[in-house]
């Protein structure tokens, strides 16, 4: 069935550090792919998404690129904050279009 | 802000015990969907309701219900609750159009069951 692997955290950075958090997926067809951030004892925000093949998903200095070659979406930041300290979800939409799939989530710790 | 809200944010219940978790969509939007999120775990999708009929179902067992209204609030209701049905239970909403929709989380109900 499908499925969202991402890397294990957590992922401990300085504040300016490069930010990247790997996402692969395996899936039958084309689904949409999408970054969520759940704060601490909060629910889900849409981060970024990419619908199809190529697409460039970015918002508030992060980025993700759908690759289709390599079944992958990994997010990626130029220089975190501290206020990006967050749990990070790669997800994808099930074949009948009506489901989330979700990785486990990564857990990012940004210091100053 | 996604315009979602849950409630109760907190809930305690005991084995055995039903409970009723309660969700108001963003305005006009035709499509609810329920999550389960575990300790430490990705969301796992319960079902979906689409215009009131349930339109997609996961790997949960009958006791998980719902119902959607059409003022945009949903329930879902458990029945006969397990120790493992301990968890963060989410709600999504989304317009559904042309098979593509964004689902926009709400805060999320803690329940804990003992």
């Amino acid at each position: 069935g499908d499925s969202v692997t991402q890397m294990e955290g957590p992922v401990t950075l300085s504040e300016e550090a490069f930010l990247t958090i790997n996402c692969t997926y395996t899936a039958t067809g084309y689904p949409s792919l999408f970054w969520y951030v759940q704060y601490p004892g909060e629910g889900l925000q849409l981060l970024l998404k990419a619908t199809k093949a190529d697409d460039k998903g970015s918002n508030k200095g992060f980025e993700a690129t759908y690759r289709k070659e390599t079944t992958s979406f990994h997010l990626e930041k130029g220089s975190v904050q501290v206020s990006d300290s967050a749990v990070y979800f790669c997800a994808l939409t099930n074949q009948a279009g009506t489901a989330l799939i979700f990785g486990k989530g990564t857990t990012l710790s940004v210091s100053s | 802000e996604t315009g979602v809200t849950q409630s109760p944010t907190h809930l305690i219940k005991t084995r055995g015990q039903q409970v009723t978790l309660r969700c108001s969509s963003q305005s006009g939007h035709n499509t609810v969907s329920w999550y389960q999120q575990a300790l430490g775990q990705g969301p796992q999708f319960i079902f979906q309701y689409y215009r009131e009929e349930e339109n997609g179902r996961g790997n949960f067992p009958p006791r998980f219900s719902g119902l959607q209204f059409p003022n945009y609030s949903s329930e879902l209701n458990v029945n006969a609750l397990e120790l493992d049905d301990s968890a963060l239970y989410l709600c999504a909403s989304s317009l559904q159009v042309g098979g593509e929709e964004t689902q926009y989380f709400g805060p999320g109900t803690r329940l804990l069951v003992l």
